[in-house]
Parts: C-alpha cells; sequence; structure tokens
C-alpha cells in the first residue's frame, strides 16, 4: 500500500484552518491510520491514531477523519507550534509505511 | 512514561557495519503487547520502517523488504534494550535512525527515541 499526502506544501497564517489529505493506493482494510507531526530537530510525534482518535495530550485543534482510502487531517486556529512536517502512517501485514509529508508553513 | 534512549556512531564508511541500541525505560522490551522498532529518514525516502522484534511467548522479528538480506534487530533483556545491525552500509544508508515502540492498543507507534544522524562517506 502507497500512501500519498496532499498538498505537498501548505502555507498559512496563524489563526488559520489546515486540511491534510492522506490517500491510500488501496482501500485500507483496518483503521489502523496515524498522524504525526515532526518539527526540526525532533522526533515525529504521534497525534491521531486509529484514523481519528487525538493521543495522549493532543489538544482538540486536531481531528482526525476518514475511512476507506481516503484520510484527512483537520487542524482548526494554528497556532505557531503547529508549523511543522506532518506525516500519515499505515500499519498492516506486519509492516508500516509512511506518507511523503505535508509540511506546514507559515504564510 | 516510556523514554527511549538511543545511541551510536555518527559517521561510518562504506561497506561497514552499522550498530545502533535503544535503551528502553518505563517498560519492557519483553513486554507482551509491545514491538520494538527501527525507522529511518532520509530526503530521499522519506520516512522508512526498517524491521522490529517483538516477544510473544518466543522471540519474533520483521523486516522491511528494501534492507531484509543486511538487517537484524535483537533484544537484550538483560539490559532492556534492543539494537539494529546493518551490514555493508552505502551513502544510501544516510538518514537519521529512530527507534519507536509499537503498542497494540493505538495500532501505532507512540513512543520515539530521540534520533541519531548517522551519515556514511568515505
Amino acid at each position: 500500500i502507497v500512501l500519498t499526502q496532499s498538498p505537498g506544501t501548505l502555507s498559512l497564517s496563524p489563526g488559520e484552518g489546515a486540511t491534510l489529505s492522506c490517500r491510500a493506493s488501496q482501500t485500507l482494510t483496518t483503521d489502523f491510520l496515524a498522524w504525526y507531526q515532526q518539527r526540526p530537530g525532533q522526533a515525529p510525534r504521534l497525534l491521531i491514531y486509529r484514523a481519528s482518535i487525538r493521543a495522549t495530550g493532543i489538544p482538540d485543534r486536531f481531528r482526525g477523519s476518514g475511512s476507506g482510502a481516503d484520510f484527512t487531517l483537520t487542524i482548526s486556529r494554528l497556532e505557531p507550534e503547529d508549523f511543522a512536517v506532518y506525516y500519515c502512517q499505515h500499519y498492516d501485514h506486519s509492516r508500516h509505511t509512511f506518507g511523503q509529508g505535508t509540511i506546514l508553513e507559515i504564510k | 512514561q516510556v523514554q527511549l534512549q538511543q545511541s551510536g556512531p555518527g559517521l561510518m564508511k562504506p561497506s561497514q557495519t552499522l550498530l545502533l541500541t535503544c535503551a528502553i525505560s518505563g517498560d519492557s522490551v519483553s513486554g507482551n503487547s509491545v514491538a520494538w522498532n527501527w525507522i529511518r529518514r532520509s530526503p530521499s525516502r522519506g520516512l522508512e520502517w526498517l524491521g522490529r522484534t517483538y516477544y510473544r511467548s518466543k522471540w519474533y522479528d520483521n523486516y522491511a523488504m528494501s534492507v531484509k538480506s543486511r538487517v537484524s534487530i535483537s533484544p537484550d533483556t538483560s539490559k532492556n534494550q534492543f539494537s539494529l545491525q546493518l551490514n555493508s552500509v552505502t551513502p544510501e544508508d544516510t538518514a537519521v535512525y529512530y527507534c519507536a515502540r509499537y503498542w497494540d492498543t493505538v495500532a501505532t507507534l507512540d513512543y520515539w527515541g530521540q534520533g541519531i544522524l548517522v551519515t556514511v562517506s568515505s
């Protein structure tokens, strides 16, 4: 399964909302779809697991949705610390697959 | 709170063997609902899962096809850590390497090590 994220780069201003897409090359048979945030020099941070469940400590501005082959990460009211790279990831058949990432940059 | 502390060399020469270690605190390498993974990130490949080891009455491992012939991931129960061995490295193996925990309940990688930049150059 290949995960394709769009857009490649998203330029927005603090306070605006962001919509990031992750499309799988085939329908996922499970909801094992996660979203990560990676800031420069840091490890990826788990935001969302099982497509829509926020990880511990993640603010409710972050929302995951979708099923089948189309998944979305929505971030409302962007804060300065939200500008980072976002990855979607799927676990299936004992392996993990990552999307290529979306860069969320300050406009 | 689970913490993963990575150690290993930052500079390698082509054909050498890379050995990285991930020390675990706050969990057990032998836990029955977790698996211990290695992932790397490079400009050319993005985030790439390399493999894992886990214990379910006995030890198992799985590897990515891209490195299967060169990689080994093994636990050390006496030190509560696990290691990555990658043989015959080339400049294509230059990347930031991460260890991470997989937990059955969330079905994903929930805790990550700090990352180590490994550069392969002659």
